[in-house]
Formats: C-alpha cells, structure tokens, sequence
C-alpha cells in the first residue's frame, strides 16, 4: 500500500458540531502533517507529528486538535469550528520528517463545510 | 522571513511551445526546493525537487541562487501537462522539516 488515504472524502457540520477526520498510511513512514487548503490557494501547513509526537503546531486555533495514536494514523478532532474553516484539508506523511530532504506523499483531502 | 514566489497565477501556452514556470524564493541558508503538481481531481504529487537533478516528464528545474530562483522548464508543452504547480521550499525548524508553498501557477496547454 504506497498511498495516504482520507477519510471522509467530504464533511459538513455546522458549528456547535464535532467532528473528525481520519489519515491512514501503511508504508511505514515516521512523520505525518496536516495541512488546510482554501480555495485557489496553496496548503498552508497545521501540524507536523514526527514519530508520533508533536513537533510543530503553526498557531493552529485550539479548535483545532490533532492526534496520532499510532505511526499509521493521523487524527484531526474539530471542535466549534466557524465558517471560515471551510477548506480542503490535506493529510500527507514523508518517511522520516526530520534530517534531510524527503518527500511528501499527499492523501486526497477531505473538503469541510462549516455551516 | 522565507517566502516562495511564484509571479504568474495563470500561464497558457500552445502544445509544442516551451514552457517555463516561475520561481523565486528567498532564504536565509542553503535552500532545498521542489516542484509539486496537481493534475485535476488527483492529489498533490512531487514532480521533481533541485538535489536530485533529475528530468521528470520531460520538466527540468534548475537552482539559481544568485538569481535566488528555481524555474521549472519544459520544451514542448504537451495537453497533459496542465495542471496546478506549486514550488516549494523546505524551511527546517528543530530537527523537523516543513515545506514553504509557493501561490501556484495554473498551466493550460492550448490544443
């Protein structure tokens, strides 16, 4: 299994909602991220987890909270979200994330509406 | 604070016309720089980045640092190359690396 898989493909909630999105890999890799994409514009990243910790969070709004519970899986709980989070979010993972160049393996995104 | 340019939003060219999409950046040390790409309804996909010097596709990429620009080239466009492309620079912050995108040029290839 060479892919970052998302799940789900598409969220609506409204804003007293709590949702999540799932990030599934299975080809080893020790570091995972998220990123938000809005439309017409290029991924911003959130959140970096570097073999199972976390190790950069880029001011993320705490309704905002992600989790790895295992090296496969990647978690981003939302919680009292607002309209403005409406995006694509993005899950990628890259083998070892620290030290050197490596590249990003990017997962299909799950599209967000907050209504 | 290190940024990722990419001047033009929108590039059209004619199959067979070169093509050359545009990027500089700027950074404080040694700049490690990709080229991602997005094909429509497909995911962000690494096309090819600077160390390895490679020729993806038919896309050549070559780091200038006196110009501070890494412009991503290919002689004959083909239909099939348009796409969303993002240049992008690897910032490294404690030991973790992240990546700096660029705005994104839309390629169409004109038939």
């Amino acid at each position: 299994d060479t892919e970052v898989t998302q799940t789900p493909k598409h969220l609506v909630m409204g804003m007293t909602n709590k949702k999540s999105l799932k990030c599934e890999q299975h080809m080893g890799h020790r570091a995972m991220y998220w990123y938000k994409q809005k439309a017409k514009k290029p991924p911003e990243l959130m959140f970096v987890y570097s073999y199972e910790k976390l190790s950069i969070n880029e001011s993320v709004p705490s309704r905002f909270s992600p989790e790895c519970p295992n090296s496969s899986l990647l978690n981003l709980h939302l919680h009292a979200l607002q309209p403005e989070d409406s995006a694509l979010y993005l899950c990628a993972s890259s083998p070892r994330g620290t030290g050197g160049l490596e590249t990003q393996y990017f997962g299909p995104g799950t599209r967000l509406l907050v209504l | 604070a290190q940024r990722v340019t990419q001047p033009e939003k929108l590039l059209s060219v004619f199959k067979g016309a070169p093509v050359e999409l545009k990027c500089n950046y700027s950074y404080s040390g040694s700049p490690e720089l990709f080229w991602y790409v997005q094909y429509s309804r497909q995911r962000l996909q690494l096309l090819l980045r600077h160390i390895s010097r490679e020729s993806i596709k038919g896309f050549t990429a070559d780091l200038n640092k006196g110009e501070t620009s890494f412009h991503l080239k290919k002689p004959f466009a083909q239909e099939e190359d348009s796409a969303m492309y993002y240049c992008a620079l690897v910032e490294t912050t404690s030991g973790t690396y992240k990546y700096i995108f660029g705005t994104g040029t839309r390629l169409k290839v004109l038939a």
